[in-house]
């Protein structure tokens, strides 16, 4: 699977929108682009995930750029709940598929 | 959505005992389900995949006599620590999904399981 960079943290103010790049130079044309996200001592929660299209769901929006090279993940609306780390993976498509997860960015929400 | 449920959540034992750790998928056959541990401030690593009714495929550096994993049903997976010791102390986090991952199938988790090993 390609590998992804993320900056190690960033923050950001209450009711304000997050957006947290990603880079994937390297992705291939059947890989997709996941998100997820860990609350601390919780199991990762799925936020969503695209090939080529933007994508939009009640979590949030995932704007991924032409070449497929680097996509941003939006918050539209941050509140404290949403102080996690978030994992930005590519993923190839096929039986065998697996999520491999990097560092990830710890998005830290401040009041 | 999905649920996986994952018990127990907390487990502390003594040293060279064994402990076993479930995974449930509550309301879809998980045809494939993941083993993790993550150390603190660290990144899950994954350490299996496990298909129903075959035996696991290990990830490169993990013991397969000593995470002993069952996954004898649609709906089950366990993860055994055998004999284990204070470095295997790490929270263990399982992950199902009913197909495959890079379609609309999405990986569904668990809560995780804290293990400390005294």
């Amino acid at each position: 699977d390609a590998k992804t960079t993320q900056p190690t943290s960033m923050d950001c103010a209450e009711g304000r929108a997050a957006n947290l790049p990603c880079n994937h130079s390297t992705i291939s044309g059947n890989e997709y682009v996941y998100w997820y996200r860990q609350i601390h001592s919780q199991g990762p929660q799925y936020i969503i995930h695209g090939l080529k299209n933007n994508e939009t769901n009640e979590m949030a929006s995932l704007i991924i750029t032409k070449d497929r090279k680097s996509s941003t993940l939006i918050l539209p609306h941050a509140t404290l709940r949403d102080t996690a780390v978030y994992y930005c993976i590519v993923v190839q498509t096929g039986a065998n598929s697996k999520l491999t997860f990097g560092k990830g960015i710890t998005l830290s929400v401040r009041p | 959505g999905a649920v996986v449920s994952q018990h127990p959540s907390r487990v502390i034992c003594k040293s060279g005992t064994s402990v076993k750790i479930e995974c449930r998928s509550l309301d879809f056959q998980a045809t494939t389900m993941f083993w993790y541990r993550q150390f603190p401030k660290q990144s899950l690593m994954l350490m299996a995949t496990s298909n129903e009714g075959s035996k696991a495929t290990y990830e490169q550096g993990v013991e397969k006599d000593k995470f002993l994993i069952n996954h004898a049903s649609l709906t089950l997976s366990t993860l055994t620590v055998t004999s284990a010791h204070p470095e295997d102390s790490s929270f263990y986090i399982c992950s199902a999904r009913g197909g495959q991952i890079a379609t609309n199938e999405k990986l569904f988790f668990g809560s995780g399981t804290q293990l400390s090993v005294l």
